[in-house]
């Protein structure tokens, strides 16, 4: 089992939809990041979380540490907002801080 | 301020061959990790170097390695190249640690 499980893994939607996209670690962190990559490759970073909630534009990300569980939402979603979303975790694991990904959700906005 | 700069961006080797990618990072980033991701594991943590010194390391055979210069660049060298070392890397500095990270557009690696 994967420390870091996202859901959906593919998610397709009409433009002005609210979208959430999950993720639930299983492991204590230290933060959590949300990652945007288009094709091509390019990474964005979205988010680091702590704690509680932060807001940028149109998207929001939200964390629950006591039930190990982040939240990415994406408001009045527009076919730009088509990416994979990667969250990720930063956490003590075999004696060293590591970084662990969850397998990404391929999001598609149709206009 | 520039990004993160990753060269070269494409890159053909050998099997049996090595190869030198290098990363550098957004001005005053002191922190630079690499990862590797490809189509089956996905995104997966290479290394991650402070102010020259490799402070936290993934799971990857001893052919991986990195190194960080005192002007924050960082290179990864990967010794007698397989097939599965095919991929994009990646590498992301950040101004400390658990900070928040800025990536590069990656190396895609083809091994033939």
């Amino acid at each position: 089992k994967n420390e870091v499980e996202q859901s959906p893994q593919n998610l397709t939607a009409q433009e002005g939809e609210f979208i959430t996209i999950n993720c639930s670690y299983s492991v204590g962190i230290s933060a959590l990041h949300w990652l945007q990559q288009h094709p091509g490759g390019g990474i964005v970073s979205l988010f680091m979380l702590s704690s509680g909630k932060k807001k940028h534009g149109r998207l929001i990300a939200t964390i629950n540490i006591q039930e190990k569980h982040s939240s990415l939402h994406i408001t009045a979603s527009h076919p730009r907002d088509s990416a994979v979303y990667i969250c990720a975790v930063r956490a003590p694991l075999q004696g060293a801080q590591k970084l662990v990904f969850g397998q990404g959700t391929r999001l598609t906005i149709n206009p | 301020k520039a990004g993160v700069t990753q060269t070269p961006r494409y890159l053909i080797k050998t099997r049996g061959q090595q190869v030198t990618l290098s990363c550098s990072p957004i001005s005053g980033h002191r922190s630079v990790s690499w990862y590797q991701q490809t189509p089956g594991q996905g995104l997966q943590f290479l290394f991650e170097y402070f102010s020259e010194t490799q402070r936290n390391k993934g799971n990857f055979p001893g052919r991986f390695s990195g190194r960080q210069f005192s002007n924050s660049r960082s290179e990864m060298n990967v010794s007698t190249l397989e097939l599965g070392d095919s991929a994009l890397y990646l590498c992301a500095s950040s101004s400390e640690w658990n900070t928040e990270a800025f990536f590069g557009q990656g190396t895609r690696l083809t091994v033939v």
